[in-house]
This record gives C-alpha cells, sequence and structure tokens, in this order.
C-alpha cells in the first residue's frame, strides 16, 4: 500500500531555534498533503493544507509565518517551526492523500514528536 | 465539512466482537465514510471505508445504516493489539478538501 515517511521522529531543540520536519510520499505522487498537531490525550488538529506548487492554506488561528510550510515536489512537504517555544511541543503529523484509488484513502506519516526545551 | 460524533471511550474483552458506533446525521451523498485508528505516539492508520453498502475487509467490517446518518466499525474478535483511539470521518472524493477529525473512541481490550 501506499506509505508516507516523516523524519525526524522525534527531535528536542532550544528555545528560539527553527526545526524542519519532513513528509515524503514514497510510491505515489502526493499534490495535496495536511500537517496536523496532536497534544497529549487530544485528537489531530488541522495546521494546514498542503498543495504541491503553491502556498499552503492554514487554519484560523495558526501562524503561517511560525509554521512554514514548502511543497516543493509531488513527494515532499516540510513544516519548520521557526523560533520554536515550549508551547510549540507537540507530536506533529502528515498524510497524503492517494490518487491511487478513486476513493482517495488517507495515508499519514508516523508522526514527529517535537520538544522545546 | 460534515461533522461525525463517536463515544468518548469503550471496552470490550479480547476474542470478543466489538462494535464501535459513529453518528453522522449530516452526511452528504457523495461523502465515502472512513475510519481510520491510531496507537499510541504513532499516526494514525487506515482500516476502512465505504459509501452505502456493507464492507469487509481482513482488519474489521462497515455496518453503514440504509439511511447513512449513522455507522458501525465492527472488530469480529478483539485483540489486546486493537487497543487505539478509532476515528470515524467523512470524505468527499472528488475534491481535495481538508480532513478534520473529532474525538474518536479510545478502545480498551481487557485480557
Amino acid at each position: 500500500g501506499a506509505v508516507v515517511s516523516q523524519h525526524p521522529s522525534w527531535v528536542i531543540c532550544k528555545s528560539g531555534t527553527s526545526v524542519k520536519i519532513e513528509c515524503r510520499s514514497l510510491d505515489f505522487q502526493a499534490t495535496t498533503m495536511f500537517w496536523y498537531r496532536q497534544f497529549p490525550k487530544q485528537s489531530l488538529m488541522l495546521m494546514a493544507t498542503s498543495n504541491e506548487g503553491s502556498k499552503a492554506t492554514y487554519e484560523q488561528g495558526v501562524e503561517k509565518d511560525k509554521f512554514l510550510i514548502n511543497h516543493a515536489s509531488l513527494t515532499l512537504s516540510t513544516l519548520t517551526v521557526t523560533s520554536a517555544h515550549p508551547e510549540d511541543s507537540s507530536f506533529y503529523i502528515c498524510s497524503a492523500i492517494t490518487p491511487l484509488e478513486r476513493r482517495e484513502k488517507l495515508f499519514f506519516g508516523s508522526g514527529t514528536q517535537l520538544s522545546v526545551l | 465539512d460534515a461533522k461525525t460524533t463517536q463515544p468518548n471511550s469503550m471496552e470490550s474483552n479480547e476474542e470478543e466482537p466489538v462494535h464501535l458506533p459513529c453518528n453522522h446525521s449530516t452526511i452528504s451523498g457523495t461523502d465515502y465514510i472512513h475510519w481510520y485508528r491510531q496507537l499510541p505516539s504513532q499516526g494514525p492508520e487506515y482500516v476502512i471505508h465505504g459509501l452505502t453498502s456493507n464492507v469487509n475487509n481482513r482488519m474489521a467490517s462497515l455496518a453503514i445504516a440504509e439511511d447513512r446518518k449513522s455507522s458501525t466499525l465492527i472488530l469480529h474478535r478483539a485483540t489486546l493489539r486493537d487497543a487505539a483511539v478509532y476515528y470515524c470521518i467523512l470524505r468527499d472524493p472528488r475534491g481535495y478538501q481538508k480532513v478534520t477529525f473529532g474525538t474518536g473512541t479510545k478502545l480498551q481490550v481487557i485480557p
């Protein structure tokens, strides 16, 4: 089945630094990817929709200058958390729609646990 | 996007069947019903999806009400590895609309 690879699995960084998270579709071309954030014991919260070759669409309340999303190719989207602070510590998950099937299943990366000290 | 409602938590004994309900009273005619599950510290995993007819795969069965306003995910024999949060979501395949998640149902499997 379709595979979405997300790296790194976990990252610890100092407050004020930037962190980049990569999301790759390994065996299909993903024109659209989604980025989610998940706090402990909560559901996934959609942050933004990333379309290849165009600007991402951010959900209300998500700072686009803080969470930079780049979808430069059909197989790679990146999320950069700029000037990270402890409140940005969370589990970040990407997903991609596979066009392999008409009904467009979602496939998810394994997630990135970000801890900001 | 149409919303779904699920119980916050359910329990099941190991090797017993489990029926996880989902209500989606505002579903549109083109929405597919998808189920995903999430193990701790992992991304969600696809379980099953359907439109009108009941569906079966190696993981589970999906029973869809005739009016499509509700559905039930059926795990025929729960195992400890099935302990997870199960999410029911609606997807219109015609476009690349965003996908939002409800609270899901946390399934606890008792040995």
